[in-house]
Order: structure tokens, then sequence, then C-alpha cells
């Protein structure tokens, strides 16, 4: 069965310092990994994905994520955080199976990053 | 890029009535869509996957006769809450898989209901 934890609830940080989002995961298929962003009342944008390609995923608006098997982690990263980062991110594992394109998503239970001035 | 249109994107009803909230893929196809449910500050929680061409497929907990989905045609899944209660109040979400492409899903932009 594929499940995704996110490590933190909430996370502040101050403009221009590095994000760190922590996402573990389980699955017992070569997994899909995403990372969404989810503003207030907002449907979800797609912000990376890894797909078994690069262990190293870059995406829009400065992230990053790195797959990382033996730690069974995908954590995404930001440099420098804007003002405009603040918003619900969510951890996704898919169980994609070959052949289909039928396989749930699963969501994480997100985390609120906030972002101070 | 794909774009998956959600309608209305709020709505408010009285006790007792349907509301149906259509999902589009506006320029792709899409056998499958699912549907999720938002409530505040929580994560997504899938109500169903619906395939085009035949009976969605309802997660445990969720009821087949509230919540009837139809997948008419390979760019339209519909949702309708039937007899909604105070309770159904949540934030709707879709999304969309390309006929054959790869395992990212499209989100629409959700739908506020309210049963008042």
């Amino acid at each position: 069965a594929q499940s995704v934890t996110q490590l933190d609830s909430h996370v502040s940080v101050s403009e221009g310092t590095p994000v760190l989002l922590r996402c573990n995961y389980s699955s017992s298929y070569s997994p899909s990994l995403f990372w969404y962003v989810q503003h207030p009342n907002k449907g979800l944008q797609l912000l990376l994905k890894y797909t078994s390609a690069a262990t190293l995923v870059k995406g829009i608006n400065g992230f990053e994520a790195e797959f990382k098997k033996s730690e069974t982690s995908f954590h995404l990263t930001k440099p420098s955080a804007h003002m405009s980062d603040a918003a619900e991110y969510f951890c996704v594992v898919s169980d994609q199976y070959l052949r289909s394109n039928t396989g749930k998503l699963i969501f994480g239970q997100g985390t609120t990053l906030q972002v101070k001035p | 890029g794909a774009v998956v249109s959600q309608h209305p994107s709020r709505v408010i009803c009285k006790s007792g009535t349907s509301v149906k909230i259509e999902c589009r893929s506006l320029d792709f196809q899409a056998t499958t869509m699912f549907w999720y449910r938002q409530f505040p500050k929580q994560s997504l929680m899938l109500m169903a996957t619906s395939n085009e061409g035949s009976k969605a497929t309802y997660e445990q907990g969720v009821e087949k006769d509230k919540f009837l989905i139809n997948h008419a045609s390979l760019t339209l899944s519909t949702l309708t809450v039937t007899s909604a209660h105070p309770e159904d109040s949540s934030f709707y979400i879709c999304s969309a898989r390309r006929v054959g492409g790869s395992t990212e899903a499209f989100f629409g932009q959700g739908t506020r209901l309210t049963v008042v």
C-alpha cells in the first residue's frame, strides 16, 4: 500500500531564507512522486514531479526536490523564500501501474508555509 | 499546458436540494477523472475515480447514492450531491489525467459548496 507523510504541518521562515518541507513515502511499487501547491480557495498547481528519471528534480518558481530511495524521502527545498510562496504544500505519491494511468494519487496531510517579512 | 475547468467555483444551496458540479478537460482527453473533498485546513480525500463510459469506483465510506458521478465523455465528468445537507458543505476538487499520458494529474479550481 502507498502512503505519504509530511513531517511538518506548519513551517515558518523569513523572506530570503531557505525553505525545507519534508516528505517521506511508502510504496510497494516504483513510485511517482509529486509536490503540489495550493493557495487559499484555489485548485492545486504542480510544482514538480519525480518519475524514475533524475533523482534531483527541478520545478517551477525555484523549487526542487531530491528523491532518496534509501531514505524513502522526497523533501522540497527552495534557496530563498518569497512572500508569494506562502501557501499549502502537498506531497503526493502515485502507484502508477504499467500500461495504465488509473493509479490513485495519495496525498500527504499538507504543510502550511508561512513567510515572514 | 493541460487545463481542467471546474464549474461552478462557488455554490450555495438549500438543504434537501441537489447540486451538480462539472469538471471539464479543455484541451486534452481524459479517460480517468478523480473527485476529491477537502475540509478546512485538511488534505484532499479521494472520493471516487470516474472512468469514461463506466461506473465510478468509490472509496470506502463514500455514499454512492449521495454523490452521483457521471463520466459521459472523454472531457466531462460531473459530481451531483443529492439531497444536500449542511454537513456536505466542503471544497470539492476534480482532477484528470491525459489518455495514455504520464502520471501527472491536472486539477480544477475547486468548488466551494455551502448548504444552508
